[in-house]
């Protein structure tokens, strides 16, 4: 079975671009998360979808960031327009809805991205 | 906020030595987790530990947990070179969103 898959693994950008970061989480996985570890910080949290929609947001760092999950299976999480701040590591995860909010969540490799 | 906070930042050790990290946290916790990231790669679930345990096991890995003193211990026994990663504990709030320390850095040399 696939686990977590994110796309691309890196993306360079100048200041002011544009993008967008994907994850496909484990099939069957209703809860997906995403997270960022911006260089020599701790993981921070950014958002938790539950299927389609929006459980928490509370992360997000500011409107620049924008992220979907249409049809409740692959997510996307863009960043317009992008700063120099945004730069670090996005991660990805999945998990069951088992009805336990302790399930383990699976992670994807990230994408790093670096913003010029 | 439940955030765990990792202790030491960094450790380098050698093969077939033992490898010990500590995390601290400020609130009451139902569970408590490590992960680990290997460079490169996303980030492995080692072990969640429940509020009402104390110690678990886990091939190599030793985890305890102290809530009277909010702290928990990671031990790798007889470390191998593979086991150079960065280590977080995680504490999850009740809808599985989990807070990160900021890790401790292991570099196991041959």
């Amino acid at each position: 079975e696939a686990g977590v898959t994110q796309f691309p693994s890196h993306s360079v950008i100048e200041k002011g671009q544009t993008v967008t970061l994907r994850c496909d989480p484990i099939s069957g996985h209703d809860n997906l998360y995403w997270y960022r570890r911006v260089m020599g910080k701790e993981i921070k949290f950014l958002l938790h979808f539950v299927k389609e929609s929006k459980q928490d947001e509370s992360g997000m760092p500011n409107n620049r960031f924008l992220a979907e999950r249409t049809g409740g299976t692959y997510s996307t999480l863009k960043v317009q327009p992008a700063e120099l701040e945004d730069s670090g590591v996005y991660f990805c995860a999945s998990s069951q809805d088992l009805g336990d909010a302790y399930n383990e969540q699976f992670f994807g490799p990230g994408t790093r991205l670096t913003v010029l | 906020s439940q955030q765990g906070e990792e202790d030491p930042q960094a450790l380098s050790i050698q093969e077939g030595e033992n490898a010990t990290m500590n995390c601290s946290y400020k609130t009451s916790i139902n569970n408590l987790q490590w992960y680990r990231q290997n460079s490169g790669r996303g980030l492995v679930h080692l072990i969640l530990i429940r509020s009402n345990e104390r110690e678990k096991h886990s091939g190599r890995l030793r985890v305890t947990l102290d809530t009277s003193k909010k702290s928990s211990s990671l031990l790798i026994t007889a470390s191998r070179a593979a086991d150079t990663a960065s280590y977080f504990c995680a504490l999850t709030d009740s809808w599985g969103k989990l807070q990160f320390g900021a890790g401790t850095q292991v570099v196991v040399t041959p």
